[in-house]
């Protein structure tokens, strides 16, 4: 079955980098486009990045563009958002998701990042 | 730019039906066909209930659909059980490449 498990959460200075990786298995990756959403507790659900199914085209939501990166490895069935100058209000949980017909239809359990002093 | 309005609660009895509504504008849930509702419980993977306005994804109880009128989205659960109580999120995609969801609205079945 379809299972998508994200890791690399932790707590992190503001203005530091971190990045959460999401291994995804039971389906063909190569297939599909792989989006993070993040969580946070004031503002509930965020969209935050996509990537198409061929790694050639990401898009990101204003909030993070130009401080976040999204890629994706084939070979390693394997989603990435590398997050640079990370901000204390991007503390959220960090889900990955995989598009369905420009929906979400299968989700991680989230990895949490915290950013603060 | 803002996201999608939801109420943040509704409550129903069980074996009753209740209606989530999602506001947005002509630039996502009026402009596109591509709404989507999810059910998320707290430390759970959340869960896509319905895809494009209203299709139920394999699995899916046929208690739950869903409809769209002009910038408005709505999910509607009939039969209510208890095992429906949760968050309830509504998402879009918008123009510009880039999606919206709404702030969540809580059921409770009382």
């Amino acid at each position: 079955q379809v299972q998508l498990v994200e890791s690399g959460g932790g707590v992190v200075q503001p203005g530091r980098s971190l990045r959460v990786s999401c291994a995804a298995s039971g389906f063909t990756f190569s297939s599909y486009a792989m989006h993070w959403v993040r969580q946070t507790p004031d503002k509930g659900l965020e969209w935050v990045a996509v990537v198409w199914y061929d790694g050639s085209i990401k898009y990101y939501a204003d909030s993070v563009k130009g401080r976040f990166t999204i890629s994706s490895d084939s070979a390693r069935n394997s989603l990435y958002l590398q997050m640079s100058s990370l901000r204390p209000e991007d503390t959220a949980v960090y889900f990955c998701a995989r598009d369905w017909a420009y929906g979400f239809d299968y989700w991680g359990q989230g990895a949490l990042v915290t950013v603060s002093a | 730019q803002s996201g999608l309005t939801q109420p943040a609660s509704v409550s129903g009895s069980p074996g009753q039906a209740i209606t989530i509504s999602c506001t947005g504008t002509s630039s996502d849930i009026g402009g596109y066909n591509h709404v989507s509702w999810y059910q998320h419980h707290p430390g759970k993977a959340p869960k896509l209930m319905i895809y494009e306005v209203s299709n139920r994804p394999s699995g899916i109880s046929n208690r739950f659909s869903g409809s769209k009128s002009a910038n408005t989205a709505s999910l509607t659960i009939s039969g209510l059980q208890v095992e429906d109580e949760g968050d309830y999120y509504c998402a879009s995609y918008r123009s510009a490449n880039s999606w919206v969801f709404g702030g969540g609205t809580t059921l409770t079945v009382l």
